[in-house]
């Protein structure tokens, strides 16, 4: 059972170019990560939303999670190409299990 | 501070062959989990442990045992290995408490023929 829907699946942009990933759900989650990938390494956290409407912000990268604590949205300003990978997001509920999403994988095109 | 190892890094095994994958972490996690990574599903929880002794199912656990060793080592264990589980395996442990952040190992990719 895919509990978390990522969209979209595949992005190709241009640098500079802004772009936001969204990541949807039925399912309400204690707190909600969002990680990226490179090929051949393990997922790497980029960070984690614990309240309803919560946003953060880690440079050029900003994270929401919605009010009813479902889904979220990771946007991205003036992409670069170092944002290159496969984007993750992971609900985790009260048992301390994870649910992965589908995953978005971004190219940024020089 | 290694993190999370694993061990190994890549593995062909043939139909029916049996294998046990590795896992180690450094940092005092009391979780640790199991998970396996395909094209276009994400990650898929097989197994987790939420402290020395325990492992509970989780989304995919068929055709997998696991054993929490001690608090630093949690292994998998593939029977009787089936086409179907050719994939790449992560590991990945985390504190129960707090934000329970992840951290993976640089995974394992396995064929079976």
């Amino acid at each position: 059972t895919q509990l978390l829907e990522q969209s979209p699946q595949f992005l190709s942009i241009q640098e500079g170019e802004n772009l936001t990933v969204y990541c949807n759900s039925s399912s309400v989650f204690s707190s909600l990560q969002w990680y990226r990938q490179e090929p051949g390494e393990g997922p790497v956290l980029l960070v984690t939303v614990v309240t309803g409407g919560e946003v953060k912000k880690l440079k050029r990268l900003t994270f929401q999670f919605g009010d009813a604590r479902k889904d979220s949205s990771l946007h991205i300003t003036a992409a670069q190409p170092g944002d290159t990978g496969l984007y993750l997001c992971a609900g985790r509920n009260t048992g301390n299990q994870f649910y992965f999403g589908t995953g978005t994988s971004l190219t940024v095109i020089p | 501070n290694a993190g999370v190892t694993q061990t190994p890094k890549f593995q062909v095994l043939k139909t029916g062959q049996s294998m046990t994958l590795q896992c180690a972490q450094d940092m005092n996690h009391n979780s640790m989990y199991w998970y396996r990574q395909d094209p276009g599903m994400g990650l898929r929880l097989i197994y987790y442990s939420a402290s020395e002794g325990t492992t509970d199912k989780g989304e995919v656990p068929n055709g997998y045992n696991v054993s929490r060793l001690n608090k630093r080592e949690f292994s998998l264990r593939l029977e009787s290995a089936a086409p179907s589980q050719t994939s790449v395996y992560f590991c990945a442990s985390s504190e129960n408490q707090g934000l329970g952040e992840q951290y993976f190992g640089p995974g394992t990719r396995l064929t079976v023929t």
